[in-house]
Parts: C-alpha cells; sequence; structure tokens
C-alpha cells in the first residue's frame, strides 16, 4: 500500500526556469495538500485541492505559483520564473476526506528545490 | 508573526531520561493541536493529538500536555529512545489548515 508519492525528490533550476512538483496521493485518497518549508521555518500551508478543484489556495503566493489536481494523474505545483527564494522543500500531503482533522493527513517525502 | 512558537530548536537527552518538548501559541481560536515528528529526508509523520477540550492525551510512551490559560503545550516522551532522535514540529488550528511552529531536534544518547 504506497504512501504518499512525490517527485522528483531533488530539483535544481537556474533563475528564470520553471519548476514543476508531483504529488500522488495515498490510494484512494482524493484530497491533496502542497506545505513549503523554508530553511529554518516550519511548514506553510499553500493550497488545498481536490479532483479537478482548487479548494483554498489563500497560502499561494500570488503570482509564478500555481497547482491543479487533474481527474488522472498527479497533484502538480507549478512554479514559473523561479527566483533564489524559491528554494525550499515542497511537501505534499493527501487525506480520505478533507472535513477531518489534520491526522488525516498523510505526508510524502518532499521536493528539495534548489535554484541557482 | 509567529502563531505557534517552538522556543527551543534543539534538546539533547540521555537514553530513558524523559524528553519534554515544548510550544506556545498566541492564537486563542486555536482549538485543535498535533505533533509531527520527521525524519531526515523524509515528510512528517502523525504523532499524537489533543483537542481543546482536553488537557492530556496519552499514546504509549508519547503524552501531551495543553495548559489553555497559558496558551502552552508540550509533548513527553517517557522513556526516551535513540530511536526517538527527529525533528519534532507542534502544530495548531482551528480547520484543516494547521499552523506549524519551526520545530525542535531532540538527540537522544545511548
Amino acid at each position: 500500500n504506497a504512501g504518499v508519492m512525490q517527485n522528483p525528490r531533488h530539483l535544481v533550476r537556474r533563475r528564470g526556469q520553471e519548476a514543476r512538483l508531483r504529488c500522488s496521493p495515498m490510494k484512494g485518497h482524493s484530497h491533496v495538500y502542497w506545505y513549503r518549508q523554508l530553511p529554518e521555518e516550519g511548514l506553510k500551508f499553500m493550497v488545498y485541492l481536490q479532483k479537478e478543484n482548487i479548494i483554498d489556495e489563500s497560502g499561494m503566493p500570488k503570482e509564478r505559483f500555481s497547482a491543479e489536481f487533474p481527474k488522472e494523474g498527479p497533484s502538480i505545483l507549478r512554479i514559473q520564473q523561479v527566483v533564489r527564494g524559491d528554494s525550499a522543500a515542497y511537501f505534499c500531503a493527501s487525506s480520505l476526506t478533507g472535513t477531518g482533522g489534520w491526522n488525516e493527513q498523510f505526508f510524502g517525502p518532499g521536493t528539495r528545490l534548489t535554484v541557482l | 508573526d509567529q502563531q505557534v512558537k517552538q522556543n527551543s530548536p534543539s534538546l539533547s537527552v540521555q537514553e530513558g531520561r524523559i524528553s519534554i518538548l515544548n510550544c506556545d501559541y498566541t492564537n486563542s481560536m486555536f482549538d485543535y493541536f498535533l505533533w509531527y515528528k520527521k525524519y531526515p529526508a523524509e515528510g512528517p509523520t502523525f504523532l499524537i493529538s489533543i483537542s481543546s477540550i482536553k488537557d492530556k492525551n496519552e499514546d504509549g510512551r508519547f503524552t501531551v500536555f495543553l495548559n489553555k490559560s497559558a496558551k502552552h503545550l508540550s509533548l513527553h516522551i517517557v522513556p526516551s529512545q535513540p530511536g526517538d532522535s527527529a525533528v519534532y514540529f507542534c502544530a495548531a488550528g482551528g480547520s484543516y489548515i494547521p499552523t506549524f511552529g519551526r520545530g525542535t531536534s531532540l538527540i537522544v544518547h545511548p
């Protein structure tokens, strides 16, 4: 029973390039959450998605960042024109339902993005 | 402005002793609190939670205490084991969106 999968685990981009981070939720989970952890910081919520819908993107920067969770395939977090400040660990979590406590969220191993 | 604070970035404890990790919060609307454990190169793993209607929750070696008047919670690990060495995050909130602290790195020495 595979857990939450994220790829790539490490991603290096030069300033101005695009970064695409993928998240495959646990089997049967239709709720996906993206978090970002900057160096020496805690995890910060970015966006909550269900299949084909963005439920809450209150933590997402207004520019350059977008997320989707299509009917088929993984959830994608896309960062356009990356800057050095985007360097961070990006974690995805999934849950079976969206209304429960957070103990229902299962985290993936994260993608570490480095912007040169 | 940090709403959830873990003021100790690190803690070192001898195997078999008690580990006490502390967390303070500022938002009185928070009504649900969790602790996550994180090993290097892995995602956070849920450890234990407590709702605001309780002041203590216990699960094996792990106990979380909540002091609402002081807006403070703590995680006790007794007895501590070397495998407990990890970063522990406190999280709090009133909805499905938790606010995380910066974490405390626990090292348990054999």
